[in-house]
């Protein structure tokens, strides 16, 4: 079982560029998470998906769009990178969404934007 | 969501308990108290968690006071690879799942 993997592990792009963000699950999990961690702060989550082909906005969505065509993937994209967006985004997944469901998150994804 | 309060910082010599405080004096009954941990550069881990008896696994242990308003990470025998920032957030039964994650406790662990 590789877990929760993110694809790429560092990204460099200007101002205005847009990227994917892949994550892939391969424990059968139906929600996954995004979120993205400033430095000295805890994670805040941008987007999260209840199952397959649904996806739903978090506590900071603006300027990212998500997509959920496979159960196993859940891609975030930025259409047009701003230098806020510099920050590390770490996927997440859990079987189910309840209290006593832990979280499995992925390596994360370091992105600056110069 | 309820809120969780931890110290910011807190030293332990390597090979001796740790006692990682919590409190929730907000916490519903039906909140489950979650941990976990960020090793430097790395994703959050799952370390426990549990709802109203402790609980053990075999990374941690994990004291819930009787009123549930604080709880408490053991771990038992810390190690060099045990120094991270320590979270614990309160997990409601019927939520969207997603974790609200604080500042956490950074723990040192001294040779």
């Amino acid at each position: 079982n590789a877990g929760v993997t993110q694809t790429p592990k560092f990204r460099v792009l200007k101002t205005g560029q847009s990227m994917t963000l892949l994550c892939a699950q391969d424990m059968n999990h139906e929600y996954m998470y995004w979120y993205r961690q400033d430095p000295g702060m805890g994670l805040r989550l941008i987007h999260y998906s209840v199952g397959e082909g649904t996806t739903a906005k978090g506590e900071v969505p603006d300027g990212y769009n998500v997509s959920r065509l496979k159960k196993q993937n859940f891609l975030l994209g930025l259409e047009s990178a701003a230098p806020s967006q510099t920050s590390v985004y770490f996927c997440a997944s859990s079987k189910l969404a309840g209290g006593p469901y832990e979280q499995y998150f992925g390596p994360g994804t370091r992105l600056t934007v110069t | 969501d309820a809120k969780t309060t931890q110290p910011n910082s807190m030293e332990s010599n390597e090979e001796e308990p740790v006692h990682l405080p919590c409190n929730h004096s907000t916490i519903s009954g039906t909140d489950y108290i979650h941990w976990y941990r960020q090793l430097p550069s790395q994703g959050p881990e799952y370390v426990i968690h549990g709802l109203t008896s402790n609980v053990n696994n075999r990374m941690a242990s994990l004291a819930i006071a009787e009123d549930r308003k604080s709880s408490t990470l053991i771990l038992h025998r810390a190690t060099l690879r045990d120094a991270a920032v320590y979270y614990c957030i309160l997990k409601r039964e019927g939520s969207q799942g997603n974790l609200i994650f604080g500042k956490g406790t950074k723990l040192s662990v001294k040779p």
